[in-house]
């Protein structure tokens, strides 16, 4: 498709349930990213894959968090026993290179209710 | 660690009325900075960028100066239209780092009025 592509668009949890979240980016993006954007927040980062490889996972909040991009291109993040504090709107972002100035498309979000 | 600040909003203004918005940064070495626009509904897009001192990015009448002296990156229209209202966002590129990992501000709600 044209730009980075997530699904669903919402999505409602009841506490302790798994949530999986789809992002399809750019056909050809070498670099992909997790952000997660609590309301009236900016974007933080959670994990960073280059093609296949998951270079930094350093933001994940949890080991309830796990992002995976088997074939290096889409990407799943799987939120297990989900928590309130879990409630975001999730974004996925995808670039041509890893090069620090090659600028990050951004998909819609999937926004994550935690009931 | 690095670190984005903005201007808290919501900022008001009033249609053709001129537009600043305050970002300062804190980081190590020479990162790239960026802002992004969200308009209701969409996703994050970038609106301009810049890569070393002094650099200015401009792109649709919004313009910002890199300035290392005082750490800043400071977003300006002359003359704002009912259609820029959304939330921008100040981010900065670790220099050095092994990715283009973009660490971002609060975000700045902008609401023109016509």
């Amino acid at each position: 498709g044209a730009g980075v592509s997530q699904s669903p668009r919402y999505k409602v949890a009841k506490r302790g349930q798994d949530v999986a979240l789809r992002c399809d980016p750019i056909s050809g993006h070498v670099s992909l990213f997790w952000y997660q954007q609590a309301l009236g927040q900016g974007p933080e980062f959670l994990t960073y894959f280059q093609n296949e490889a998951q270079l930094d996972k350093s933001g994940l909040p949890s080991d309830r968090f796990f992002a995976e991009r088997p074939e290096g291109s889409v990407s799943t993040l799987k939120i297990q026993r989900t928590q309130q504090e879990d409630s975001a709107v999730y974004l996925c972002a995808s670039s041509q290179s890893g090069n620090r100035d090659s600028p990050l498309h951004f998909g819609n979000g999937t926004r994550l209710t935690v009931t | 660690g690095n670190s984005v600040t903005q201007m808290e909003g919501p900022v008001t203004l009033s249609e053709e009325a001129f537009l600043t918005i305050n970002c300062t940064y804190t980081a190590t070495g020479y990162p790239s900075l960026f802002w992004y626009v969200q308009y209701p509904g969409e996703g994050l897009q970038l609106l301009l960028k810049a890569t070393k001192a002094d650099d200015k990015g401009s792109n649709k009448g919004f313009e910002a100066t890199y300035r290392k002296e005082t750490t800043s990156f400071h977003l300006e229209k002359g003359s704002v239209q009912v259609s820029d209202s959304a939330v921008y966002f100040c981010a900065l590129s670790e220099y050095g780092g092994a990715t283009n990992k973009l660490i971002f501000g609060t975000g700045t709600l902008l609401a023109v009025q016509p």
